[in-house]
């Protein structure tokens, strides 16, 4: 089983939906879960951390199932700039060192 | 606040060049430093792991001697590429991570590197 998982993708919505992606890790040590957003050619971006409880920013929500070894991540209200490489990185070998996911595209289109 | 830059952003070199890349946090003092390499269409490969005053750790299937690192200050790592191939040709990116437990790790903006 690879450390990280995640939907192959690539996702194509129009503007205005709700997408959700899924992720598994393997670790059941990991202690740190972070979903980052990666544009074409460019570096990758935090785009939230992702808490026990669960947690929001606007549109963003994550959600964290450590028994299932589950990560979540929905956008509401999708818009084009939202269009992006999504990763899903865990810290599986010590708090400092992350393991990235491949990456789910999505493709928001009007 | 927590920016990495790294420099330059692009290169394109003969074969056998070598190439340095510098990656400074400017705000904030970086006890671990990381070198990721990233392929088209794959996700971001850890490198090394670069703490400040000691030696590389390199991650399994990665040359030492080929990709130097050096980490002499709190806000400043360097990968140098020595002799690049072809092969060597892809997005390097590196990232900061300040050692509080739990915090994330920041990128710096990548550098391109293309080997004729």
């Amino acid at each position: 089983r690879k450390e990280v998982e995640q939907d192959p993708g690539p996702f194509n919505v129009p503007e205005g939906a709700t997408v959700a992606f899924n992720c598994t890790y393997s670790n059941s040590a990991s202690q740190s879960f972070f979903w980052y957003r990666q544009d074409c050619r460019k570096e990758p971006k935090l785009l939230m951390s992702v808490y026990s409880s669960g947690n929001e920013d606007g549109r963003f929500t994550a959600q964290l199932n450590r028994a299932s070894q589950y990560i979540s991540l929905l956008i509401r209200d999708s818009k084009l700039s939202d269009s992006a490489t999504y990763l899903c990185v865990v810290n599986s070998r010590g708090y400092s060192t992350l393991t990235f996911g491949k990456g789910t595209m999505l493709l928001v289109s009007p | 606040g927590a920016v990495v830059s790294q420099h330059p952003s692009w290169v394109i070199c003969k074969s056998g060049t070598s190439v340095k890349i510098e990656c400074r946090s400017l705000d904030f003092q970086a006890t671990t430093m990381f070198w990721y390499r990233q392929f088209p269409k794959q996700s971001l490969m850890l490198m090394a792991t670069s703490n400040e005053g000691s030696k590389a750790t390199y991650e399994q299937g990665v040359e030492k001697d080929k990709f130097l690192i050096n980490h002499a200050s709190l806000t400043l790592s360097t990968l140098t590429v020595t002799s690049a191939h072809p092969e060597d040709s892809s997005f390097y990116i590196c990232s900061a991570y300040t050692g509080t437990a739990n915090q994330p790790q920041h990128f710096g903006d990548g550098t391109r590197l293309s080997i004729l």
